[in-house]
């Protein structure tokens, strides 16, 4: 069963445009959630989390919302730049000994110039 | 500073052949991961080192897949023998400590077993 589901496999944006990107899970003891980018043929590089007790953090021009009623975070980009086209990966943080992350599929941003 | 050097980047094998992947962290980070990511998913934990000791290898197909990180630096991944299945990207990465919330990914090592 996937934990973290990224439905969408891609989004194309225009440059300057806002870029939304979500994310649902479905444990409720996830004590942190994670943004991670991936360029071709390079590992995925952290980018921004927030942890479950707060419903928003902000960093530049990348903002993470989340709704814990609903088991939804989103990751907003303004303004999207040609530079942010990348595979966007979810992840989630379990808490206790054995505290592991687990990944969404991803989603492909494609920002268009 | 270096990130995490991962090699080779490509390996082509014959299925039922043994292969090895090899993983240097970033100096002074104490857990290294390794993962598995196939086609169009994400990542996903195979093995967790704090130092030398593995911690969490709950994920680790043991009848082909083992792994060892020798003075609790570089890490090796092995599978013997490798199957058509096992065609994917290993990636490893390293963070100072287990409970750190960014880890540092390296490129990845990618496997194609024909």
């Amino acid at each position: 069963d996937q934990q973290v589901k990224q439905n969408s496999p891609s989004l194309s944006v225009q440059e300057g445009r806002i870029s939304i990107l979500n994310c649902d899970y479905t444990n409720s003891m996830f004590d942190y959630f994670l943004w991670y980018k991936k360029y071709p043929a390079e590992g995925p590089t952290f980018l921004i989390s927030i942890s479950s007790i707060k419903d928003k953090n902000e960093d530049g021009r990348f903002t993470v919302f989340l709704n814990k009623s609903a088991k939804h975070l989103s990751l907003h980009i303004v303004p999207s730049q040609p530079g942010d086209s990348a595979v966007y990966f979810c992840a989630a943080k379990s808490s206790g000994a054995n505290s592991k992350l687990t990944f969404g599929k991803g989603i492909t941003l494609s920002v268009r110039p | 500073e270096a990130g995490v050097v991962q090699s080779p980047r490509y390996k082509i094998i014959e299925k039922k052949q043994p292969v090895a992947f090899w993983c240097n962290p970033i100096s002074g980070h104490n857990t290294l991961y390794w993962y598995l990511q196939n086609l169009g998913q994400g990542p996903e934990l195979l093995i967790r080192y704090e130092n030398e000791e593995a911690v969490d290898d709950s994920q680790l197909p043991k009848d082909r897949f083992s792994a060892e990180r020798l003075k609790g630096v570089d890490s090796t991944l092995k599978i013997q023998p490798a199957e058509l299945g096992d065609s994917a990207v290993y990636l490893c990465a390293s963070s100072l400590q287990s409970m750190s919330l960014e880890q540092y990914f390296g490129p990845g090592t990618r496997l194609t077993v024909t």
